[in-house]
């Protein structure tokens, strides 16, 4: 079925180090993706997004990498400072639809040491 | 500019009763998506309004009924609570295909 899959569970670094986060993602249709962060008893909040036509998009110290190839997806945040702690999760939406269902998958749970 | 807002932040309900939830989305949106996160796990999509009619549902029973109103509100109602149903109910709101935003959720506990 459908799913969108992250690699590490839990990513630890120190203040100031850069950070990556990876996503695999199954569906080959999906043609637009977002990455949320979410903070311990919040709403998911949008960081960056990308379409399947781009294979690179950066914001604010967030960069999003796209390889259609193998079905991958990556958040790049840059100087992580303690306040970037949460989940993070990708998301997915599959092109054809009438709507914009986001399929997410399970998060990843960073951690910045101090 | 108001986001989404969602009520009520928190609530606790006893099996078999019944809830309702709302949503305000964002200024400017006229699509409502209704999402359920359970502990440690990503949102999974439960339906989407869109112009007042449900446009997409994703694999929840009957018991989780919806509706948008004119001014493109909506509530998300679930009957015959069940325990399973404890939760962050996330309601989501956009205009066309752009950026999704999300309200900071409902917590219901079903006791």
């Amino acid at each position: 079925g459908e799913s969108v899959g992250l690699h590490l569970p839990t990513l630890s670094v120190q203040e100031g180090d850069n950070s990556i986060i990876n996503c695999a993602y199954s569906n080959s249709a999906s043609d637009y993706f977002i990455w949320y962060k979410q903070e311990s008893g919040k709403g998911p909040q949008f960081i960056i997004d990308i379409r399947s036509n781009m294979d690179k998009r950066q914001g604010q110290r967030v960069t999003v990498l796209l390889n259609k190839t193998v079905k991958h997806l990556s958040l790049q945040i840059a100087a992580t400072q303690p306040g970037d702690s949460a989940v993070y999760f990708c998301a997915e939406i599959v092109d054809g639809g009438a709507t914009n269902k986001l399929i997410f998958g399970t998060g990843t749970l960073l951690a910045v040491q101090p | 500019d108001a986001g989404v807002t969602q009520s009520p932040t928190h609530l606790i309900k006893t099996r078999g009763q019944q809830v309702t939830l709302r949503c305000s989305p964002k200024s400017g949106h006229d699509t409502v998506s209704w999402y359920q996160q359970a502990l440690g796990q990503g949102p999974q999509f439960i339906f989407q309004y869109y112009e007042e009619e449900e446009r997409q549902r994703g694999n929840f029973p009957d018991r989780f009924s919806g509706h948008q109103f004119p001014n493109y509100s909506s509530e998300l109602n679930v009957n015959a609570l069940l325990l399973g149903d404890s939760a962050l109910y996330l309601c989501a709101s956009s205009w066309d295909r752009d950026t999704i935003y999300f309200g900071e959720g409902s917590w219901l506990t079903v006791v």
